[in-house]
This record gives structure tokens, C-alpha cells and sequence, in this order.
């Protein structure tokens, strides 16, 4: 298997549970990133992790925590969600975070909705 | 400020004939990567063509041609020979940064293309 894969594709959670998105790339690349996607907005840059590390948060609620095993694997824990968090979350990786010409490997998306 | 505009929300085009999505950036620094994606329906957002500021001829790639005015500071995407399969959202996005403090790639609120038979 090739490519950026998100699990799961829909999700449909209450304000009160605990989940988790996955994003796994097959690419040998060293950053990853989680991207918002809601309706007609532009996607907001969430988290980038190079190398397994956290290297931005782009003063995102603290009801969203992300975690990064290893390289190639990158997950968002959701606690306490609220129904504008509902939106499209896309995975994304690069080969490496650095230069302006890294163009971004994205997943299919977890389209989430908060009830 | 917004960084990334698409004036066009949707656009309709004619099957075989050509269309232009337009883009304007905004950025103080002289290093900087210009890209288009496309996203169909699955979701998943697709690199079509890049240009780089400091790239003297406007990039190509199949049927997707970028139209670089670096003076206006745009990026017009302009597909040839429209097919069905060409409906989708576009999003034209910039990456800016320094290697000390980190590059971002920011997107444009995206165009939406119908391709009519």
C-alpha cells in the first residue's frame, strides 16, 4: 500500500466521548502534518510534527492532542469536542518540512461531525 | 490578512473547451513556492503543478499550465482541453519560510469547477 490512508473515513461522535483519528503514511517522509477542513473556509494548518516531533501548533484548543509514534504514523485524540468542530480533517506529509518547494502527500480525509 | 485569494467560488466550463482559475498571494519574502491542488469528491487533496518565485518560465504539466505574474503578484491555473473528470475544487496555496523558524503552506478558500458535457 502506497500514499497518505486515514482511519476512519466518517465519524460521528458526542460532545462527551473520547476518539482518535489515524493517519498512516507509506512514503518514507519526515513530517506530517493535520489540517481542518470546514465548509467555506480555507484548511487551517492544525499541527506539524518533524521527526516525530511536535515543531508547530497553531494555537489550536487543547481538546485536540495530537500524537506521533514514529514517522510514520500520526494520530488526533479528540476529548470534548463541540459541534463547530465538526469539519473535514486531512492528513498530510512531506518529505522533509523544510523548503518552499515540499508539496504536501494528502489522505482522503476524516470527515467528522460533533453532535 | 488573507495571504491566498480566489475571487471565483465556482466556475462552469465547457467539455474540450479551456479554463483559468484565478489566484493572488500576498508575501514580503522573496523565496516562496506557489501550488495548485485538486480535490475531487473522495476528499483527497491532489498536487497538480508548483512554481517557484525565482522560476523564470511559467510551469507546465499535461493539461494544468500556471500562469505566473510575479509584478501582480498571481498564479492563475489554466487547464486545457476540459474533461468531465476536471470537476472538483481548486485550491492555490503558497509555502513561505525561513529554515530557522519553519515553512507553512497556506491555502486559498478554493474554486469549485463543473465541467458540463
Amino acid at each position: 500500500e502506497t500514499g497518505v490512508t486515514q482511519t476512519p473515513r466518517h465519524l460521528v461522535m458526542g460532545m462527551t466521548n473520547k476518539k482518535s483519528l489515524k493517519c498512516e503514511q507509506h512514503l518514507g517522509h519526515n513530517a506530517m502534518y493535520w489540517y481542518k477542513q470546514s465548509a467555506k473556509k480555507p484548511l487551517e494548518l492544525m499541527f506539524v510534527y518533524s521527526l516525530e516531533e511536535r515543531v508547530e501548533n497553531n494555537s489550536v484548543p487543547s481538546r485536540f492532542s495530537p500524537e506521533c509514534p514514529n514517522s510514520s504514523h500520526l494520530f488526533l485524540h479528540l476529548h470534548t469536542l463541540q459541534p463547530e468542530d465538526s469539519a473535514l480533517y486531512l492528513c498530510a506529509s512531506s518529505p522533509t518540512r523544510t523548503g518552499v518547494n515540499e508539496k504536501l502527500f494528502f489522505g482522503s480525509g476524516t470527515q467528522l461531525s460533533v453532535l | 490578512a488573507q495571504k491566498i485569494t480566489q475571487t471565483q467560488p465556482g466556475m462552469f466550463v465547457q467539455e474540450k473547451e479551456a479554463v483559468t482559475l484565478d489566484c493572488t498571494y500576498d508575501t514580503s519574502d522573496p523565496s516562496y513556492g506557489l501550488f495548485w491542488y485538486k480535490q475531487p469528491s473522495s476528499g483527497e487533496m491532489i498536487f497538480l503543478i508548483y512554481q517557484g518565485s525565482y522560476d523564470q518560465q511559467n510551469a507546465t504539466e499535461g493539461r494544468y499550465s500556471l500562469n505566473f505574474q510575479k509584478a501582480r503578484k498571481s498564479a492563475n491555473l489554466v487547464i486545457s482541453a476540459s474533461q468531465l473528470g476536471d470537476s472538483a475544487m481548486y485550491f492555490c496555496a503558497m509555502r513561505e519560510g525561513h529554515y530557522t523558524g519553519g515553512f507553512k503552506t497556506i491555502f486559498g478558500a478554493g474554486t469549485r469547477l463543473f465541467v458540463k458535457a
